[in-house]
């Protein structure tokens, strides 16, 4: 059965350093993936989109990997800052579907002043 | 405020009564879509809306959900005979596009508590 899935802990790291959260998926042939961050009680908010055909997509301190032979995405957030403490969410849109995303179930990250 | 805009916030009903929850999109937004969210979960998608058109639906969706986007705006989810499985968190997201994915603007969502 297709499956997603993030780094199953929550993360925590020191403000400063580089916070590296993993998605995986099986069963899969995505033609794109997306990273939205949440905060408890709100929606998600889109972060980044790589496509199929690329490796890697950067944006300020947010850098997106994308290996599809592996099957992984990795995102990097660079210098953390307390305020990037949140759940990430990886996204994937199937080829069939290209509109339908599915979810990860997220990773809570928490960066520690 | 020109984001997307859903209503109500909170909804607690009991069991086996109706609720409708609505959902505005940005305005000039040709897409949008319904996910369903529970805690510790990702949101799981549940209908796509291009236009006024429903075009995709998740087979999870029981027959009890509908879905509905009259005149390509907003749009309303209902769910009849509603179950204690059903609370959870409704959000609603919207996206400009034709072809291919693009990003998704979520709504705050509407969470729904059947007693």
């Amino acid at each position: 059965s297709q499956k997603i899935e993030q780094n199953s802990e929550a993360l925590n790291i020191q403000e400063g350093k580089t916070a590296t959260l993993t998605c995986n998926y099986t069963n899969y042939s995505p033609a794109y993936l997306q990273w939205y961050r949440q905060d408890p009680g709100r929606g998600p908010v889109f972060l980044l989109l790589i496509r199929e055909n690329e490796k890697e997509k950067r944006k300020e301190r947010l850098k997106v990997t994308f290996d599809t032979t592996l099957k992984q995405s990795l995102f990097h957030i660079t210098a953390s800052q307390p305020a990037d403490s949140a759940t990430y969410l990886c996204a994937l849109a199937p080829s069939g579907s290209a509109r339908q995303l599915t979810f990860g179930s997220g990773t809570q990250l928490t960066v520690l002043p | 405020d020109t984001g997307v805009s859903q209503d109500p916030r909170h909804k607690i009903t009991k069991r086996g009564q109706n609720v409708t929850f609505r959902c505005d999109p940005i305005s000039e937004h040709n897409r949008l879509y319904w996910y369903r969210q529970t805690l510790g979960q990702g949101p799981e998608f549940l209908t796509y809306f291009q236009n006024e058109a429903q075009l995709e639906k998740s087979r999870l969706l029981s027959d009890r959900f509908s879905a509905e986007r009259p005149k390509g705006s907003f749009s309303t989810l209902e769910i009849q005979r509603t179950e204690q499985g059903d609370s959870a968190m409704y959000l609603c997201a919207s996206s400009l596009g034709v072809a291919g994915v693009n990003e998704q603007f979520f709504g705050p969502g509407t969470r729904l508590t059947v007693l």
